[in-house]
C-alpha cells in the first residue's frame, strides 16, 4: 500500500530565507509523488509531480523537489520564501487506479 | 485550461435536509472525476470515483446511500448529502482527470464546497 508521511504540521521561516518541507513516502512500486498548494478557499494547485523521470523535479514558483529513493523521500525545497508562499502544502502519492494520497499537510508560514 | 468550478462554493442546511453541490470541468472532457472530504485543519480524504456514465466507487467507510454520486456527463458530476447530519459539515472538494495525451494523468482540482449543516 501506499502512504506518505509530512514530517512538520507547521514550518515557520522569514521572508527571504530557505525553505524545506519534508515528505517520506512508502510504496510498493516506483511511485507517481506530487506536491500541492492549497491557499486559502482556492483549489489546490499542483506545485510539481515526480514520475521516474529525472530525480529533481523543477516546479511552479521557484519551488523544487528531489526524489531520493534510497532515504523514500520526496522533500520540497525553495530558496528564498516570498510572503505570497503562505499556505497549506500536501505532499501526494500515487496510490494506482488513478488515485490519490494525500499526507497530513504542512501549514508554511512566512514571516516578514 | 483545464479549469474545475464547484457550485455552490459554501451552503448552510438545516439538518435532515439535502444538499447537492456540483462539480464541471469548464474546458475539458472528464472520463474521472473524484470526490474528497477535508474537515479543518486536516488532510484531504477520497470519498469515491467517478466514471462518465457508470456507478461511482466508494472508499471503504463511506455510505454510498447517503453520499450520492452521479456523473451523467463528461462536464458535470454531482454529490448529494442526503439527510445532512452537524457530522456531515465539512469541506467538500471535486477534481476531475482527462487522462489524454495533453492533461496527461493529472488531475485538476475545484475550489472546494464548505457545507455547514446546523
Amino acid at each position: 500500500a501506499q502512504s506518505v508521511t509530512q514530517l512538520d504540521s507547521h514550518v515557520s521561516v522569514s521572508e527571504g530565507t530557505p525553505v524545506l518541507l519534508r515528505c517520506n513516502y512508502s510504496s510498493s512500486y516506483s511511485p507517481s509523488l506530487f506536491w500541492y498548494v492549497q491557499h486559502p478557499n482556492k483549489g489546490l494547485q499542483l506545485l510539481l509531480k515526480y514520475t521516474s523521470a529525472a530525480t529533481l523535479v523543477k516546479g511552479i514558483n521557484g519551488f523544487e523537489a528531489e526524489f531520493k529513493k534510497s532515504e523514500t523521500s520526496f522533500h520540497l525545497t525553495k530558496p528564498s520564501a516570498h510572503m505570497s508562499d503562505a499556505a497549506e502544502y500536501f505532499c501526494v502519492v500515487s496510490g494506482g487506479s488513478y488515485k490519490l494520497i494525500f499526507g497530513s499537510g504542512t501549514r508554511l508560514l512566512v514571516r516578514p | 485550461g483545464a479549469v474545475v468550478s464547484q457550485h455552490p462554493s459554501w451552503v448552510i442546511c438545516k439538518s435532515g435536509t439535502s444538499v447537492k453541490i456540483e462539480c464541471r470541468s469548464l474546458d475539458f472532457q472528464a472520463t474521472t472525476m473524484f470526490w474528497y472530504r477535508q474537515f479543518p485543519k486536516q488532510s484531504l480524504m477520497l470519498m469515491a470515483t467517478s466514471n462518465e456514465g457508470s456507478k461511482a466507487t466508494y472508499e471503504q467507510g463511506v455510505e454510498k446511500d447517503k453520499f450520492l454520486i452521479n456523473h451523467a456527463s463528461l462536464t458535470l458530476s454531482t454529490l448529494t448529502v442526503t439527510s445532512a447530519h452537524p457530522e456531515d459539515s465539512s469541506f467538500y472538494i471535486c477534481s476531475a482527470g482527462a487522462l489524454t495525451s495533453v492533461l496527461g494523468d493529472e488531475q485538476f482540482f475545484g475550489p472546494g464546497t464548505r457545507l455547514t449543516v446546523l
